[in-house]
């Protein structure tokens, strides 16, 4: 069975920090591209990060370039996005996804349940 | 705002076909391809469309989508009341070199 499951999630201060962990398992993770999307209470999807699968390439959205990084371990079937200098703008439930976008060999997504960030004082 | 537009809301009676249009630009819809999610409350976003018009495993024929221009349509025929959620399009964007979605559409079931 094919899982995504991410954790790390949780109630933090503007201007802190957490980092998020997304396990995979039941596919060849190493294969694939992930990607962070996140959902703010009542709003639509929106795109934060991609991975390739090796690592060597990396992207963000604009609203957090140079405040989260991604990273993966293949290894663990682990990917990481650490969240810096938190905004309240910042909550959402984040979601770790292996999707079909730009992924030719692959014909359904994989989404992880989410785990909710809440950034307040 | 979402860089693709949809309607906020759609509704039809069981067995309707309903139609919830999905608009961008050159940079995403008009050189990509685009992607349907169903969200259900509390729930991940699930797969309804890739690649345009491609059904993963699964997913009943009921749903269908399609691409022209800078444009694209999910259609949901035969309604029914299972199917009242929030629907997204997406599609990768060339500008940002990642995907990007609609505001989605709410389907009511009446």
């Amino acid at each position: 069975e094919v899982q995504l499951v991410e954790s790390g999630g949780g109630l933090v201060q503007p201007g802190g920090s957490l980092r998020l962990s997304c396990a995979a398992s039941g596919f060849a993770f190493r294969n694939y591209s992930i990607h962070w999307v996140r959902q703010a209470p009542g709003m639509g999807l929106v795109w934060i990060s991609r991975i390739n699968r090796d690592g060597s390439a990396k992207a963000y959205a604009g609203s957090v370039k140079g405040r989260f990084t991604i990273s993966r371990d293949n290894a663990k079937n682990t990917v990481l996005l650490q969240m810096n200098s938190l905004r309240a703008e910042d909550t959402a439930v984040y979601y770790c996804v292996c999707p079909t976008w730009g992924q030719p060999l692959l014909y359904e997504d994989y989404w992880g349940q989410g785990t909710l960030v809440t950034v307040s004082s | 705002q979402s860089v693709l537009t949809q309607p906020p809301s759609a509704s039809g009676t069981p067995g309707q076909t309903v139609t919830i249009s999905c608009s961008g630009s050159s940079s995403n819809i008009g050189s990509n391809s685009v992607y349907w999610y169903q969200q259900l409350p509390g729930t991940a976003p699930k797969l309804l469309i890739y690649r345009n018009n491609q059904r993963p495993s699964g997913v009943p024929d009921r749903f269908s989508g399609s691409r022209s221009g800078t444009s694209a349509s999910l259609a949901i025929s035969g309604l029914r009341s299972e199917d009242e959620a929030d629907y997204y399009c997406a599609a990768w964007d060339d500008s940002v070199s990642g995907p990007v979605f609609g505001g989605g559409t709410k389907l009511t079931v009446l």
